[in-house]
């Protein structure tokens, strides 16, 4: 079975500034996908950026951008100019694309990052 | 389309009662997933549908849960003799199957406390 670790419960950020939020996966597949997902405060979980295993080039959405190590296992989200918008919790996902796979297109994520952005 | 809505936000219920979540998925989504998700801690997958197939169920959801999606339309998650261990948002989300879109869609959840 798949497991997603993210060791940062808590990160903070200056307000303009850069932060990297962690996250380590386990997995025996070789094709996959992973995700940043955004929950602010009691609303609900939105899609931040993506990344196909397949792809050697790291994903990048505006502002955010993510450091994909397939051989260390490794998936970081950069979020550079921090805005006090992107203060929420963040979650680390896997999804499995292999249709015999026990994760097929269901999500494990990790425990979540809470990032506060200091004005 | 509004998204995926969930009804209702939030559930106070006493230990023992009965209580009855629902799920209004995207109409074009044919998958439809629950989720479980204690404070603090991320989602933990519960079951899923395909259409009106239930295709699977984690080892989390005990015998006294039960889902599901008459007609491939809305699901509903129903709890029975609720426990204080069941207080915890309840997450619905719905997809196209997986070989046609990575895509998630997230409702709002409802939140469930036991007292």
């Amino acid at each position: 079975a798949q497991t997603v670790t993210q060791s940062q419960p808590e990160m903070s950020v200056q307000e303009a500034e850069t932060v990297t939020l962690s996250c380590t996966y386990d997995t025996s597949e070789s094709d996959y996908y992973l995700f940043w997902y955004k929950q602010p405060p009691s609303r609900q979980m939105i899609l931040v950026i993506r990344q196909e295993a397949y792809k050697q080039q790291n994903a990048t959405e505006n502002r955010f951008s993510v450091n994909f190590q397939k051989a260390a296992k490794s998936f970081s989200l950069k979020i550079s100019d921090s805005q006090l918008g992107d203060a929420a919790m963040y979650f680390c996902a896997y999804r499995s694309i292999n249709a015999g796979g026990t994760s097929y297109g269901k999500l494990t994520f990790g425990q979540g990052t809470i990032l506060t952005v200091h004005p | 389309d509004t998204g995926v809505s969930q009804n209702p936000r939030h559930k106070i219920t006493k230990r023992g009662q009965n209580v009855t979540f629902r799920c209004d998925p995207i109409s074009e989504h044919n998958r439809l997933y629950w989720y479980r998700q204690t404070l603090g801690q991320g989602p933990e997958f519960l079951t899923y549908f395909q259409n009106e197939a239930q295709l699977e169920k984690s080892r989390l959801l005990s015998d006294r849960f039960s889902a599901e999606r008459p007609k491939g339309s809305f699901s509903t998650l129903e709890i029975q003799r609720t426990e204080q261990g069941d207080s915890a948002m309840y997450l619905c989300a719905s997809s196209f199957p997986p070989g046609q879109s990575y895509g998630y869609t997230f409702g709002s959840g409802t939140r469930l406390t036991v007292v």
